[in-house]
């Protein structure tokens, strides 16, 4: 089945302790790009990447880390989060940039405490 | 379900009615338009785009309305059904430049189908 798996789907954390929520597809997609939904702003975009190695920043960068060494997976890391990321982020695919047509991973719901 | 926003747009209707959910759009520079659909607990999902240089485009049930004259962007859903209960978006989409590839969404409507 075509998709895109995240993970944890729940995290609760403290504030300062790194951590990373992993990205993968299995669709051989070139774009992936990971965005963050709060209420009453939508979702907005962190980091995108075009290809392996090729990462690039989005609207809303800051405190996040990406990394693109293989197609299939697409983390991202926040090294000392914050309560201002308390957030419901998604992992997305799509086959090549500018494709409309994006997936989306089920979301994962991060609170930092 | 997980709770994707507040204040948002409501929208509801009886199973069956055709459903009109709007979106007024700034940017006049964007290539595409696409709707997505978020149910409760999930990720967005793609439904249908349109291009900037069209003013109509049908799908399954749905159709996708542009003005750009009043910059304004409408989904049609025919019939609808208590499935089609979720949030909806639209978003922008460019062809090229600095911004390509990055979708920019909008904040949302609520559908309600009541059986």
């Amino acid at each position: 089945e075509a998709q895109v798996t995240q993970n944890p789907r729940y995290l609760i954390t403290v504030t300062g302790k790194k951590l990373t929520v992993t990205c993968s597809q299995n669709m051989n997609h070139e774009y992936m790009s990971w965005y963050r939904q709060d209420p009453g702003l939508g979702l907005r975009q962190i980091y995108y990447s075009m290809n392996v190695e090729v990462t690039d920043k989005g609207d809303v960068p800051e405190g996040y880390k990406v990394s693109r060494k293989e197609k299939r997976n697409f983390p991202l890391i926040l090294e000392s989060p914050s309560p201002n990321q308390t957030s419901l982020y998604f992992c997305a695919s799509s086959l090549s940039v500018g494709d409309t047509e994006a997936f989306f991973g089920q979301g994962t719901r991060l609170t930092v405490v | 379900g997980e709770s994707v926003g507040l204040h948002l747009p409501t929208l509801s209707v009886q199973e069956g009615d055709n459903s009109i959910i709007n979106c007024a759009y700034s940017n006049s520079a964007s290539d595409y338009f696409i709707w997505y659909k978020q149910e409760s607990g999930k990720g967005p999902q793609f439904i249908i785009d349109i291009r900037s240089n069209m003013d109509k485009r049908q799908g399954q049930r749905v159709t996708v309305l542009l003005n750009k004259t009043v910059k304004h962007l409408s989904l049609q859903i025919a019939a609808t059904q208590p499935g089609d209960s979720a949030v909806y978006f639209c978003a922008e989409a460019y062809a090229g430049g600095t911004s390509y590839g990055k979708l920019t969404f909008g904040q949302g409507t609520i559908l309600t189908v009541h059986p």
